[in-house]
C-alpha cells in the first residue's frame, strides 16, 4: 500500500488569504484525490487529479477556488483561495494505482487541518 | 441516485463483546464496498473491500464484513471488541460512473464507542 504525506498537518489562516497543501506519496500513482472533511461531516470529492493533464472537478468545487497541480507521478498540491471561516476543515489526499484502477484501493494521507479566521 | 447509508451515528459495546456497524448502499449493478477507520487526528485507514467472490471478507485488525446483496447490506463485525478500536468507521461504495477509476461515496460515518 501506498504511503502518503501531507504538508501542513495543520494551519490556522486569515480569511482573504490562500493556502497551499501539498501530498507526497512513497511510489508512483495514477490517480490522486483531493477529499474535504467538514467538522463532523463525511468526506467529499473535491477533484481528481491525474498526472499531466487538468485535474477534474466534482459539482460545488471550481478551480478558481481549489486550484490543483499535479507535476509528475509521486506529487500534488491542493490550493485553497481567498479563503473564509467556511473553508475550515480536514482536507485529505488519497492515491490509487494499480492494474485495475476501478476496483483498486485508495489510500489516505493523514490530513491537513485548517481554521480559518 | 447511488448512495451509502449508515443508519447509527454511534455504537456503544463493551470490550470483549462482538461489534457491529451497519452499512447499506444503493446502487445498481455489482456493489464495490470498502470499510475505513479514523482515528482522533488521523487519516482514514484501509480495513477491507468486497469486489466479487466469497461474501465474507476479512480485513485488517481482525475486522470482517459480509456483503449481503438481497439487502443490500455490508455490516462491518469484529468478535470481540477493544478499547482500541473506538474510532470513527466509514463504509464507501465505487460511484458506477466514474469511468475508469474508482471514485468513492462515502456514508457519514458511524463513531464505534467500546468502554472497558
Amino acid at each position: 500500500s501506498a504511503v502518503i504525506s501531507q504538508k501542513p498537518s495543520r494551519d490556522i489562516c486569515q480569511r482573504g488569504t490562500s493556502l497551499t497543501i501539498q501530498c507526497q506519496v512513497d511510489s508512483q500513482v495514477t490517480m490522486m484525490f483531493w477529499y474535504r472533511q467538514q467538522p463532523g461531516q463525511s468526506l467529499t470529492l473535491i477533484a481528481t487529479a491525474n498526472q499531466g493533464s487538468e485535474a477534474t472537478y466534482e459539482s460545488g468545487f471550481v478551480i478558481d477556488k481549489f486550484p490543483i497541480s499535479r507535476p509528475n507521478l509521486t506529487f500534488s498540491t491542493l490550493t485553497v483561495s481567498n479563503m473564509s471561516p467556511e473553508d475550515s476543515s480536514i482536507y485529505l489526499c488519497s492515491s490509487s494505482s494499480g492494474d485495475q484502477l476501478r476496483t483498486d484501493t485508495q489510500y489516505f494521507g493523514p490530513g491537513t487541518r485548517l481554521t480559518v479566521l | 441516485a447511488q448512495s451509502v447509508a449508515q443508519p447509527e451515528d454511534q455504537v456503544n459495546v463493551a470490550e470483549g463483546n462482538p461489534l457491529t456497524v451497519k452499512c447499506t448502499y444503493s446502487v445498481s449493478g455489482n456493489p464495490y464496498l470498502f470499510w475505513y477507520v479514523q482515528y482522533p487526528n488521523r487519516g482514514l485507514q484501509f480495513l477491507l473491500k468486497y469486489i466479487t467472490g466469497d461474501n465474507l471478507v476479512k480485513g485488517s485488525y481482525g475486522f470482517e464484513a459480509e456483503f449481503n446483496k438481497s439487502q443490500t447490506s455490508f455490516h462491518l463485525k469484529k468478535p470481540s471488541a477493544l478499547v482500541s478500536d473506538s474510532a470513527l468507521y466509514f463504509c464507501a461504495v465505487r460511484d458506477r460512473f466514474s469511468g475508469g477509476y474508482n471514485k468513492l461515496i462515502f456514508g457519514a460515518g458511524t463513531r464505534l464507542a467500546v468502554h472497558p
